[in-house]
């Protein structure tokens, strides 16, 4: 399996543009994550779904974000308008449902590394 | 709500040197902790996972502790090396499925 793929891996925008960042889980992966990494926060967890319905979503900042699971292998994560304050790396991560939820174990993409200007 | 802290958030060894990493957690009802390590500009590559109701995992030079009662974990690396020099984050997960929890991470430097 290639991973959890993210594109694109960077993205240099104006402010005020709308920008959106998707995500391709890991086949068979029922969960989905959106986080965000800044050097201030760390790493903190947007939204999350499960079997393409979102489950959480109280850690999205403002209105002008938005996340979509249309189906299981794929997810997007839009910000419109776009601030300067959003510039950020933001990566998405997967995970399977087993029957064993101690040794559930979440896999990464290499993220979208952001910049609004 | 779970908060998890490492400590320090930064250290530099000289090469071979056996080093511990540290992570607390303030609510011990967790199902596994893991550590990740991360490199600059790059994604996170999951290291170690231990099960809440283990005490340790091993992998090569690494070794996780998990001490739940106490709200703590450490990763030993032994025999550091330049190659070892990354960012390492510890995460908790409450409830399986659920959201991980991160630390702020330790960035570790290996001088050769």
């Amino acid at each position: 399996d290639a991973g959890v793929i993210q594109s694109p891996r960077h993205e240099v925008t104006e402010m005020g543009q709308e920008v959106t960042l998707r995500c391709k889980p890991i086949s068979g992966h029922d969960y989905l994550f959106w986080y965000r990494q800044t050097m201030m926060r760390g790493l903190e967890l947007l939204i999350y779904f499960n079997n393409n319905v979102p489950i959480d979503d109280s850690g999205m900042p403002e209105d002008r974000f938005s996340a979509k699971m249309p189906n299981a292998s794929f997810s997007t994560l839009k910000i419109q308008p776009s601030e300067p304050r959003d510039s950020a790396v933001y990566f998405c991560a997967s995970s399977r449902t087993t029957g064993d939820l101690m040794n559930t174990e979440a896999f990464f993409g290499q993220g979208t590394r952001l910049t609004v200007v | 709500k779970q908060e998890v802290t490492q400590i320090p958030a930064a250290l530099s060894v000289p090469e071979g040197e056996n080093l511990v990493l540290n992570c607390s957690f303030t609510d011990s009802a967790i199902y596994n902790l893991q550590w990740f390590r991360q490199d600059p500009g790059k994604g996170l590559t999951s290291l170690l996972l231990i099960q809440s109701s283990q005490r340790e995992q091993t992998s090569g030079r690494l070794n996780a502790s998990l001490d739940k009662s106490s709200g703590r974990s450490t990763l030993y690396i032994a025999a550091s090396q330049p190659g070892d020099s990354a960012t390492y984050l510890c995460a908790v997960s409450d409830s399986g499925n659920t959201p991980l929890v991160f630390g702020k991470g330790t960035r570790l430097s290996v001088i050769a």
